[in-house]
């Protein structure tokens, strides 16, 4: 069984440029997570999809971050503009029912 | 509210014990336990629901105090192989129609030496 796919898995990027990552999530996995891992932390929810519809974005900094997942399948993660404080992992995770979350490899975004 | 865990970090030989606490501050509907290599994705190890129902993983185990909103990981005989941080992701009781969101802690360093 294919992984929860990410591209790219590194992105250097300048302050005020924007950015996108993507994931394509286990085949049949209705929830879709996105999270946000600052180095020494521990994952943060960013948003939450369960097919195409967002379930949670409490957490999201809408003023710069955006998320869609199309045909409740593959998600993309947007920021624009990115900040110094948005270096981080990006990771991508999928579930079936809820219960285990299957990460991806992560994108690793440094924002100089 | 993000959970707590302690210690922050464990140093063990092989085949020593360890126990990895989280608390929450919040009444809890499960605790989900991941570990994390260095340069990682998280894996998912167990996860524990209110009401007792718990699935293990090898000789790592874990509990549950549902009045004290508290778990607790078990690393038995630790491996090298255990070495990795540990984190445990709380889902909060009353949150409906959000399966599996997680507040995770800041994580549990082990290291595992021969």
């Amino acid at each position: 069984e294919a992984g929860v796919a990410q591209s790219p898995r590194y992105k250097i990027i300048e302050k005020r440029q924007s950015v996108a990552f993507w994931c394509n999530p286990i085949s049949g996995h209705a929830t879709l997570y996105w999270y946000q891992q600052i180095l020494g932390q521990g994952p943060k929810l960013l948003i939450q999809f369960q097919n195409n519809g967002v379930v949670d974005d409490s957490q999201l900094p809408k003023d710069r971050f955006s998320a869609e997942r199309l045909k409740g399948v593959d998600s993309t993660l947007k920021i624009q503009p990115a900040k110094l404080e948005d270096s981080a992992v990006y990771l991508c995770a999928s579930s079936y029912r809820g219960y285990e979350q299957y990460f991806g490899p992560g994108t690793r975004l440094t924002v100089t | 509210q993000q959970p707590v865990q302690s210690p922050q970090a464990v140093i063990l030989r092989e085949g020593e014990d360890a126990v990895i606490n989280c608390s929450s501050s919040k009444a809890l509907y499960s605790v989900h336990w991941y570990r994390q290599k260095h340069g990682e994705a998280p894996v998912f190890l167990m996860i524990l629901l209110k009401g007792g129902e718990q699935k293990g993983h090898d000789k790592i185990s874990a509990s549950f105090n549902e009045k004290k909103q508290q778990s607790s990981l078990y690393l038995t005989a630790s491996q090298l192989s255990y070495s990795g941080t540990y984190f445990c992701g709380t889902e909060n009781l009353g949150t409906t129609d959000s399966w599996g969101k997680l507040q995770f802690g800041a994580g549990t360093q082990v290291v595992v030496t021969p």
